[in-house]
């Protein structure tokens, strides 16, 4: 299985901020890497999709990047609606593995 | 659009099965995609379980290859999970995501999910 290593676990920050969360994968992924945001008692959301590429109605404050075995969120000019928790999945091969979750809060 | 609802039993006892229903609407099980199951452990932790496809076939998480089985009725445009020999560490919230080049390989589609407990 594709190890998937999300850090940091949780993360604070004020309003306005940009905040990056990373995720490592145990073997290169090419690109086959999505974002999901978390918020309590809902479903979990595509964000980004192909590790870049901004999922439908999301906002353009999240963004992306990365290749090979390292990839990055990045969540800019921080909203209090970002409160969630935010998980990277690998999608190269099965099983989909999913990382541990970085949850978000608002100083 | 397409639209995914879980349901089943909220209480298994331990060694039971469990045996969940996603119920898909706006979109045919047997056009495109892979049909999901994948659960949130208590703690937040997600798993990837297993699909079905929509030409039936299926691939399963081998953490729980022995115990897991995803099935479809395609008349009513639903799937099936049932999980064998349960523990307490089956308790999780359920859900039936979709899967698929259609969707850029990216779980775009969700139930709202469906909480499960093991307990005697």
């Amino acid at each position: 299985d594709i190890q998937m290593t999300q850090s940091p676990a949780s993360l604070s920050a004020s309003v306005g901020e940009t905040v990056t969360i990373t995720c490592g994968a145990s073997e290169n992924i090419y690109g086959a890497l999505n974002w999901y945001q978390r918020k309590q008692g809902k479903s979990p959301q595509l964000l980004i999709y192909g590790a870049t590429n901004l999922a439908d109605g999301m906002s353009s404050r999240f963004s992306g990047s990365g290749s090979g075995r390292q990839y990055s969120l990045k969540i800019s000019s921080l909203h209090p609606d970002d409160v969630a928790t935010y998980y990277c999945q690998n999608v190269l091969i099965t099983p989909f593995t999913f990382g541990s979750g970085t949850k978000l809060e608002i100083k | 659009d397409v639209q995914l609802q879980e349901s089943g039993p909220g209480l298994v006892k331990p060694s039971q099965s469990l045996s969940l229903t996603c119920t898909v609407t706006g979109y045919s099980i047997t056009s495109d995609y892979a049909w999901n199951w994948i659960r949130q452990f208590p703690g937040n932790k997600l798993e990837w379980m297993g699909y079905i496809s929509y030409s039936g076939s299926t691939s399963y998480n081998p953490s729980l290859k022995s115990r897991i089985s995803v099935t479809r009725d395609t008349s009513k445009n639903q799937f099936f999970l049932q999980l064998n020999s349960v523990t307490t560490e089956d308790t999780a919230t359920y859900y039936c995501a979709t899967w698929g080049s259609s969707s850029h390989y990216a779980m775009d589609y969700w139930g709202q999910g469906t909480s499960v407990t093991v307990s005697s």
